[in-house]
């Protein structure tokens, strides 16, 4: 079974600039996370998506980041301008709801996007 | 605010050394999930525990979730370099601060 794709997996841009990461979730995955993770920090969650409807973005900075799932399948993280703040690891992570409830479920993560912003 | 807060951040050990480490809040959570993360690549799920006082054993290592469900342990035994990597304790979707270990040969 093929995981959780993302690109690209390194990616330097000056502040001001725009970038955008892509994730290809596990198929038949309904749930699909970004997450933030800063070096020497823990990840944190950006935005969930369950299908193609929003269930949480009160971390997403909306001034400056979007998301989109459109069709339900794959994803963009769309960051415009980006400041220096925002280098990090952007991970992407889907998972197949449950009856516990999604934050009992399995997450499974792709490799990152590892961004540097000068 | 919910905050999961781990010790010791970094640890470095010689292999076949026993080690535990912890993961706090001052918030009861319905379930804790415990992950390993290795350089360049996402984190892996380790296990989930979910009713207090709950031990859960996974070869070497060894998961125990507090009685109130505000804490938990993770004690690996006989520790070896594949061992090697940050551990992240999770709960209803936030991350704690994470653990660096390192096991020397």
């Amino acid at each position: 079974e093929a995981g959780v794709a993302q690109s690209p997996r390194y990616k330097i841009i000056e502040k001001r600039q725009s970038v955008a990461f892509w994730c290809n979730p596990i198929s038949g995955h309904a749930t699909l996370y970004w997450y933030q993770q800063i070096l020497g920090q823990g990840p944190k969650l950006l935005i969930q998506f369950q299908n193609n409807g929003v269930v949480d973005d009160s971390q997403l900075p909306k001034d400056r980041f979007s998301a989109e799932r459109l069709k339900g399948v794959d994803s963009t993280l769309k960051i415009q301008p980006a400041k220096l703040e925002d280098s990090a690891v952007y991970l992407c992570a889907s998972s197949i709801p449950g009856l516990a409830g999604f934050r009992q479920e399995t997450q499974y993560f792709g490799p990152g996007t590892r961004l540097l912003v000068l | 605010t919910q905050l999961l807060e781990q010790s010791p951040q970094f640890l470095s050990i010689q292999e076949g050394e026993n080690l535990t480490v912890y993961c706090n809040s001052s918030s009861v959570f319905s379930s804790l999930q415990w992950y390993r993360q290795e350089p360049g690549e996402g984190p892996v799920l380790l296990v989930t525990v979910v009713t207090g006082g709950e031990v859960k054993k996974l070869k070497r290592l060894t998961f125990q979730f507090g009685d109130a469900r505000k804490d938990s342990s993770l004690h690996i035994t006989a520790a070896q370099p594949g061992d090697t990597g940050l551990y992240l304790c999770a709960g209803e979707l936030i991350f704690g601060t994470g653990t660096r270990l390192q096991v020397f040969p």
